[in-house]
């Protein structure tokens, strides 16, 4: 098994520019998650998936969409890139039903840098 | 008031010490929590989960949880210069939800 993929691994872009960062499981995990890290943070939840087709905000929603419409694969979009959007993003998934423990899989990160 | 609080560090420790690395949490429902391990660079991995009072053991390491008192510690024994890294504590919201938050992490850096 691959486990989570990522891509791209580095992305520079310009203020107003839009892109998708890709995200793939194959572990056949039905929650997936998409955080960024800024320098010296801790994990910040921008969109969660419980499954295909569902989709809910995390903590910094803003300026970011997402959509899951298999279990395989949940793309984060960003729409008018801004400096603040400048950080490491992990997509991470788990396997979550009845046991109240989850571990959670993660990415190998995008680090995104808008100028 | 933060939901999942950690010391940044650094944490500064001899090898062959114990490290004790410390989380605090807000929601007292919650249920389930978490050590991930992050190196400079990489992606956080699982160290140890625990959602039962007391301690549990695995290697080196011990998670130790208090609900009473709203705290989850992780013990590093023996403690290696592979071990530095940053510490990320995350508790699962309550009601059984499977959605972390995450603390900011704990930088631990073991000296030979």
């Amino acid at each position: 098994n691959a486990g989570v993929t990522q891509t791209p691994k580095f992305r520079i872009l310009k203020i107003g520019q839009s892109m998708t960062l890709q995200c793939t499981q194959d572990m056949n995990h039905n929650y997936m998650y998409w955080y960024r890290q800024d320098p010296g943070m801790g994990l910040k939840l921008i969109y969660y998936s419980v499954g295909a087709g569902i989709t809910d905000k995390g903590e910094v929603p803003n300026g970011y969409n997402v959509s899951r419409s298999t279990t395989e694969d949940f793309p984060l979009r960003l729409e008018l890139a801004a400096p603040s959007q400048t950080s490491v993003y992990f997509c991470a998934s788990s396997y979550a039903s009845g046991s109240v423990h989850n571990e959670q899989f993660f990415g190998p990160g995008t680090r995104l840098t808008v100028l | 008031q933060k939901e999942v609080e950690q010391n940044s560090g650094p944490l500064s420790v001899p090898e062959g010490a114990i490290a004790s690395l410390n989380c605090t949490y807000s929601d007292r429902g919650s249920q389930s929590f978490f050590w991930y391990r992050q190196y400079s660079g990489k992606s956080p991995e699982l160290i140890m989960f625990i959602y039962s009072n007391g301690d549990k053991e695995d290697g080196r390491f011990t998670a130790q949880l208090n609900k009473a008192s709203q705290y989850v510690s992780l013990l590093i024994r023996d403690s290696q210069p592979s071990d530095s890294a940053t510490y990320l504590c995350a508790v699962n919201r309550p009601g059984g939800s499977y959605i972390p938050t995450f603390g900011r992490g704990t930088s631990l850096i073991v000296h030979p």
